[in-house]
């Protein structure tokens, strides 16, 4: 059974970083079948999917065009983890943050518990 | 405004039988599998069903999901109080190369 365990801080100045990160446990951020992903909710833009990493004998990323340029999503093997950074933040990123694991056609399987993330100053 | 398009409510009565739509395009729904999340209110969305019409472990066969062409249904029969929720459907676009949602139907069972 993966649990999907998120950490990262609820408050974010305009113009600054927002990262968060997510454990993973009961499956590995290396393995060759998932994704791990970022997705995001706010009672004005819904649910929106930001972006993914995943391992198939190497590395990728994919990200959704409405963030591209601004985001980062990183695996770290040391820690079974994986991470995201998103740049240059607005009150319009404003939003409950979840990590969540997907298998192809499957779709999101395991969340995380969700992180509510305030962009304000 | 979602990419996926949903009725944004719905209701019913214990022992009834509901539908709720998920409308799409090509690029999504046309092309890819469609899956189904249910929220229960300050919760994390959950698992309901995959590659249109499959129900992972645990989830009562009182709901059902089915797709055909660019929309897909999920349907909930012998309703419960407990299945007042919001739910979304979910699936791949080949053109935004990227997962896109719908954008939630709030059920009530009155």
């Amino acid at each position: 059974q993966v649990q999907l365990q998120q950490s990262g801080p609820g408050l974010v100045k305009p113009s600054q970083t927002l990262s968060l990160t997510c454990a993973i446990s009961g499956d590995s951020v290396s393995s060759n079948i998932p994704a791990w992903n970022w997705i995001r909710q706010s009672p004005s833009r819904g649910l929106e999917w930001l972006g993914r990493t995943y391992y198939r004998s190497e590395w990728y990323n994919d990200y959704a065009v409405s963030v591209k340029g601004r985001i980062t999503i990183k695996p770290d093997t040391s820690k079974n983890q994986f991470s995201l950074q998103l740049n240059s933040v607005t009150p319009e990123d404003t939003a409950v943050y979840y990590c969540a694991r997907s298998y192809g056609g499957n779709g999101f399987d395991s969340w995380g518990q969700g992180t509510l993330v305030t962009v304000s100053s | 405004q979602s990419v996926l398009t949903q009725p944004p409510s719905a209701s019913g009565t214990p022992g009834q039988r509901v539908t709720i739509s998920c409308s799409g395009s090509s690029s999504n729904i046309g092309t890819n599998t469609v899956n189904w999340y249910q929220q229960l209110p300050g919760t994390a969305p959950k698992f309901l069903i995959y590659r249109n019409s499959q129900r992972p472990s645990g989830v009562p066969d009182r709901f059902s999901g089915s797709k055909s062409g660019t929309s897909a249904s999920l349907a909930i029969s012998g309703l419960q109080p407990e299945d007042e929720a919001d739910y979304f459907c979910a699936a791949w676009d080949v053109s935004l190369n990227g997962a896109v949602f719908g954008g939630g139907t709030k059920l009530t069972v009155l």
